[in-house]
C-alpha cells in the first residue's frame, strides 16, 4: 500500500520555467489537497479538491493550476516559476469515515 | 472561515518536563481538530484528532489534547517529555468530514534538552 506518491522529490528550475508536481494516491479517497510548507509559515492551502472533477483555491492559490485528472490523481502546475514559489511542496488525501489526511513525502523545489 | 492559531513558534523543555503546545481556533461550526507532528526533512504524521466524541483525545506516543469548546482550544499535552519528542507540531481544523479546507497553524518547534 503506497499511500500517497508525490513526484518529483527534489526540482531545480530557471525563474521563467514551468513545470508539473505529480501525486496519486491508492486509498480512494474523495478529497486531495496541495499545500506549500515555508518556513514560520506552516503549511499553506493552495489548491484543494473535494471530489474527481472539483477544484477550489485555497490560501495562496496565485502562480499556480491544478488538475484532478481522476479519482487518484491531483497534479500541480507552475505555468512561469518565480523564486517566491521556491518551498516544499506537499499533496494529501482526506480520509472521510476515519477523518484523517494522509500526506505524501514532499517535493522540494528550487527556483533559481 | 476556520482558522488556527498556535501561540509560540518555538518551545524549549528539559527531558522529563510537563510539553504543552497550545493552539487556538475559529470556526462559525463544530470543527474537526488535529495535531500532526513532523520530525527533520519527513512528511507529516497524525498525533491524535478530535471529531465532536470525548472532548480528551489520546494519541500516539503519550500525547494527548482536550477540546474546549468555551475556550476554543485544543492544547496538546505530554507529561515527560523523551528527547526525541524533538520536532515540530502544527494544528490543524476542518470544519466539516469531508475535510473539504484542511487548514494549518503556522507551526511550534519544540527543543527537548538534557
Amino acid at each position: 500500500n503506497a499511500g500517497v506518491t508525490q513526484t518529483p522529490k527534489f526540482q531545480v528550475l530557471k525563474t521563467g520555467q514551468s513545470m508539473t508536481l505529480q501525486c496519486a494516491q491508492d486509498m480512494n479517497h474523495n478529497s486531495m489537497y496541495w499545500y506549500r510548507q515555508d518556513p514560520g509559515m506552516g503549511l499553506r492551502l493552495i489548491y484543494y479538491s473535494a471530489s474527481e472533477g472539483t477544484t477550489d483555491k485555497g490560501e495562496v492559490p496565485n502562480g499556480y493550476n491544478v488538475s484532478r485528472l481522476n479519482k487518484r490523481e491531483f497534479s500541480l502546475r507552475l505555468e512561469s516559476a518565480a523564486p517566491s514559489q521556491t518551498s516544499v511542496y506537499f499533496c494529501a488525501s482526506f480520509d472521510i469515515p476515519n477523518t484523517e489526511a494522509f500526506f505524501g513525502q514532499g517535493t522540494r523545489l528550487t527556483v533559481v | 472561515a476556520q482558522s488556527v492559531t498556535q501561540l509560540g513558534s518555538h518551545v524549549s523543555v528539559s527531558e522529563g518536563a510537563l510539553v504543552l503546545l497550545r493552539c487556538n481556533y475559529s470556526s462559525s461550526v463544530p470543527p474537526y481538530l488535529f495535531w500532526y507532528v513532523q520530525y527533520p526533512n519527513q512528511g507529516l504524521q497524525l498525533l491524535l484528532k478530535y471529531t465532536s466524541a470525548a472532548t480528551l483525545v489520546k494519541g500516539i506516543n503519550g500525547f494527548e489534547a482536550e477540546f474546549k469548546k468555551s475556550e476554543t482550544s485544543f492544547h496538546l499535552t505530554k507529561p515527560s517529555a523523551h528527547m526525541s519528542d524533538a520536532a515540530e507540531y502544527f494544528c490543524a481544523v476542518t470544519f466539516n468530514q469531508a475535510g473539504t479546507a484542511l487548514i494549518f497553524g503556522k507551526g511550534t518547534t519544540l527543543s527537548v534538552s538534557s
